[in-house]
Order: structure tokens, then sequence, then C-alpha cells
């Protein structure tokens, strides 16, 4: 088993530029979750989905993030346009199903707005 | 809004010594989870504990949830140099987890 896979690692991008970070979930999970990490707020839940539907967005900061779930193996975090302080680390993670459930967690992309 | 706030923030102690790590919340959650994260990689799952007043045991690491289910503590007996790393709790709310502001732990050897 791969475990949770994302890409990029590492992203450093200007100022206003759209970003999109990748997420393939392990085989057979159902549910997907992207968080945000920074030193200062710590692990923030942006969103998760169940069967490729969103079922919470309440973390997404604002109108500039956007995710997608196109099938039930891929998701996709979209930041356009972006800001310096979208600078953190963005985590995926995956499960069965959402509650009660293991979350594998992916390795994370780093991302630096300049 | 449910919080779980951890103490300490940061630990720095000597190989061969015990800590003890707390998670609280004014909010009951049905099972509370306890992970650990290595620098460059993502959280990975220690424990999960379900029960009000459980313990379990992994290794030199001690979890208890609390009678209330509102706090849980993390024990290390004899801490060694790959203990190193940010200690999360994660409690269960709603379909989601919510993380713990997380405990930094660093062991010098």
């Amino acid at each position: 088993d791969a475990g949770v896979i994302q890409s990029p690692r590492h992203e450093v991008t200007e100022m206003g530029q759209e970003v999109t970070l990748r997420c393939k979930l392990i085989s057979g999970h159902n549910s997907l979750f992207w968080y945000r990490q920074t030193m200062m707020r710590g692990l923030e839940l942006l969103i998760y989905f169940n069967n490729n539907v969103p079922i919470d967005d309440s973390g997404m900061p604002e109108d500039r993030f956007s995710a997608k779930m196109p099938n039930a193996s891929f998701s996709t975090l979209k930041i356009q346009p972006s800001e310096p302080r979208d600078s953190a680390v963005y985590f995926c993670a995956s499960s069965f199903s959402t509650g009660g459930q293991r979350q594998y967690f992916g390795p994370g992309t780093r991302l630096t707005v300049l | 809004t449910q919080l779980l706030e951890q103490s300490p923030q940061f630990l720095s102690i000597q190989e061969g010594e015990n800590l003890t790590v707390y998670c609280n919340s004014s909010s009951v959650f049905s099972s509370l989870q306890w992970y650990r994260q290595e620098p460059g990689e993502g959280p990975v799952l220690l424990v999960t504990v379900v029960t009000g007043g459980e313990v379990k045991k992994l290794k030199r690491l001690t979890f208890q949830f609390g009678d209330a289910r509102k706090d849980s503590s993390l024990h290390i007996t004899a801490a060694q140099t790959g203990d190193t790393g940010l200690y999360l709790c994660a409690g269960e709310g709603t379909y989601k987890y919510i993380f713990g502001t997380g405990t930094r732990l660093k062991v010098l050897a």
C-alpha cells in the first residue's frame, strides 16, 4: 500500500498566482480531509469529503480556496489568487469513513507564497 | 466551538526522564486520538481511547482518557531520542476530528 500521496511536496510561488495541490487517497478509503498546519494556528481542518461529496467546508478560509474530488481516489485544493498568508504545510488525509476512524495522512505540501 | 488545549506547548528533556503531556477541553468527546508527527511528515496515529477512564499502553507510552471524556494524558517512561516530535490529540466531533494545539517534545541524548 503506497499510502496517501501528495504533490508537489514543495511549492514556491509569487503572490497572485494560482496554486493547485493534489492528493491521491488510499485505495478503498471513502473519506478525504484537507488540513492546513502553521506554527501559529496548528492543524486546521479546511474541508472534508465523504463518497466524493463535500460534507463540511466551514474551515475553508475564503473564496480564494476551492477543493474538488473528481473521482473516488483523487482530490485537488486550489488557491487563486494566492497570498503570503497562505504559506503553510497542507496535508490531506483519508479514512474508511468520517466518524471515529483512523486517518492516514500524506507527507504534506509545503507552500511558500512570496 | 470545541477546542482542545494541550500543555505544555514545548518540552525539552534528557533521555531517560519521564514526562506527561495533557490534552484538555470543556467539551465531551466520544473518542480521542493521539498522533505523533515527525519533521517533514504527516501525523501518525498512536492510539484511540473510547471509554471514560480508559488506559492504554503502547510500550513506554501510557494513554489515559478522563472519566468525563473531556481530557486525556500521555505519559512517556524513560524517554528516548526517538520520541522527539510533535504530539497531537484529536477529539471526535460530529463526523470529524478536532485537533489540539500540540506539544512539541525534544529528547536530548
